[in-house]
């Protein structure tokens, strides 16, 4: 496609409820990030993969937060037994690869997925 | 912990103006610096990205890094209305598979 999607664009969970998040990233993307976006914060790393590999998982704020990326395209971001402090924008990134250098490359961001917790 | 600081502002600056955006970061080792531009309710938008002390140029933008003092920033010329945004700032380092952390950004208001 022409460019990362995301959906849905906004989510609306009761307390407790389990919620999927989705990201289809650029076509030929090897690398998938997802960030947690609060209301006037800077985006904060959750997860990363490289095709289906999921490498990074470090920012996941508790176990009830989980990531997958089966076929190393599409990836889904569930949140089990949501938390009012859950509320956020659900940020997924895409990138091309890595340099010779090990830097990553650019990446790009979808428009996100705003879910409120009530 | 890493941590990126930025002014949350706002920095309010008159149309063709310069304005200029300023970053710190705690980690040493740090290698890749980025900015991002967002937009109220968009995603964030890479604009520019350094890698080495000194400055880099394109457009209207130019990105200063200085690693010896843990600073970055971004200046913006002939500032314009359309600038205005929130301005995130992303460091990358090695220990951390060089995924960025972002700063909480600063909001640029480009005033008529």
């Amino acid at each position: 496609g022409a460019g990362v999607s995301q959906s849905p664009r906004y989510k609306v969970a009761k307390r407790g409820q389990d919620v999927a998040l989705r990201c289809d990233p650029i076509s030929g993307h090897v690398s998938l990030f997802w960030y947690q976006q609060a209301l006037g914060q800077g985006p904060e790393f959750l997860t990363y993969f490289q095709n289906e590999a999921q490498l990074d998982k470090s920012g996941l704020p508790s176990d009830r937060f989980f990531a997958e990326r089966p076929e190393g395209s599409v990836s889904t971001l569930k949140i089990q037994r949501t938390q009012q402090e859950d509320s956020a924008v659900y940020l997924c990134a895409s990138s091309l690869a890595r340099d010779s250098g090990g830097a990553p490359d650019t990446q790009y961001f979808g428009p996100g997925t705003r879910l409120t917790v009530l | 912990q890493k941590e990126v600081e930025q002014n949350s502002g706002p920095l309010s600056v008159p149309e063709g103006a310069i304005a200029s955006l300023n970053c710190t970061y705690s980690d040493r080792v740090s290698q890749s610096f980025f900015w991002y531009r967002q937009y109220s309710g968009k995603s964030p938008e890479l604009i520019m990205s350094i890698y080495s002390n000194g400055d880099k140029e394109d457009g209207r933008f130019t990105a200063q890094l200085n690693k010896a003092s843990q600073y970055v920033s971004l200046l913006i010329r002939d500032s314009q209305p359309s600038d205005s945004a929130t301005y995130l700032c992303a460091v990358g380092s090695p220990g951390g598979s060089y995924i960025p952390t972002f700063g909480r950004g600063t909001s640029l208001i480009v005033h008529p």
